[in-house]
């Protein structure tokens, strides 16, 4: 079986652009969570989505956005791109449950210049 | 407020020498779970282990090991006889009993010389 999915693997922006990140999560999971890994950090939450509604947010401001569709797959836009935003990407998914762990994908590496 | 604190950055061992990753936490929950994952550089993170507060046995798997001590708030983690395919970062991560919410430490970067 596949794992997570994630596309593009590699992005580059100019600042005050528009992104779209797109994840696939592994077949019979419904949860979609995205999360933000500046370069020597850990991961930062950004949202999770459980059966198409926002099932928790992160401390991000409202430039960031995602949604998940009826196949339970996601996407994660972000608006008005700053030098900030510089970051690696990535999506996890579980079954949904609260006693689930996360399977996380390899990631989309945002260059913003 | 939950917090990881993962004290070192950077850890340099020589093949088969034994190494240890400490992971600290803050959190005011009575449940909660705690996980390590590795991140190889492909980037994916690959997890290792998830612990519930309410389990302090310590764990063995192959060559991994992990010791929770609740009263210390620490959950470490140990390599033994390390192998050059452990060079990673190596992350602890804490998250409330209910949503998918992870929050990670700094992680440590485990380097493994031959």
């Amino acid at each position: 079986d596949a794992g997570v999915t994630q596309s593009p693997t590699h992005l580059i922006k100019t600042r005050g652009q528009h992104v779209t990140l797109r994840c696939s999560p592994i077949s019979g999971h419904k949860s979609v969570s995205w999360y933000q890994q500046v370069l020597g950090q850990g991961p930062q939450f950004i949202f999770q989505y459980y059966e198409k509604e926002e099932r928790g947010r992160g401390n991000f401001p409202d430039r960031f956005s995602a949604r998940q569709f009826p196949n339970y797959s996601s996407e994660l836009n972000v608006n008005a791109l700053l030098l900030g935003d510089s970051a690696l990407y990535l999506c996890a998914s579980s079954l949904g449950g609260s006693n689930e762990k996360l399977f996380f994908g390899s990631g989309t590496q945002l260059s913003v210049l | 407020a939950q917090k990881v604190t993962q004290a070192q950055t950077e850890i340099s061992v020589v093949e088969k020498e034994d190494v240890t990753l400490d992971c600290v936490y803050e959190t005011r929950d009575t449940t909660y779970y705690l996980f390590w994952y590795k991140q190889p550089p492909s980037g994916e993170l690959v997890f290792l282990i998830r612990r519930n507060s309410f389990d302090e046995q310590n764990e063995i798997s192959g060559r991994y090991s992990w010791n929770f001590q609740k009263s210390t708030s620490s959950f470490n983690f140990t390599i033994t006889a390390s192998q050059v395919v452990d060079s990673a970062v190596y992350f602890c991560a804490l998250r409330k009993a209910a949503g998918n919410k992870l929050t990670f430490g700094g992680g440590t970067r485990v380097l493994v010389k031959p």
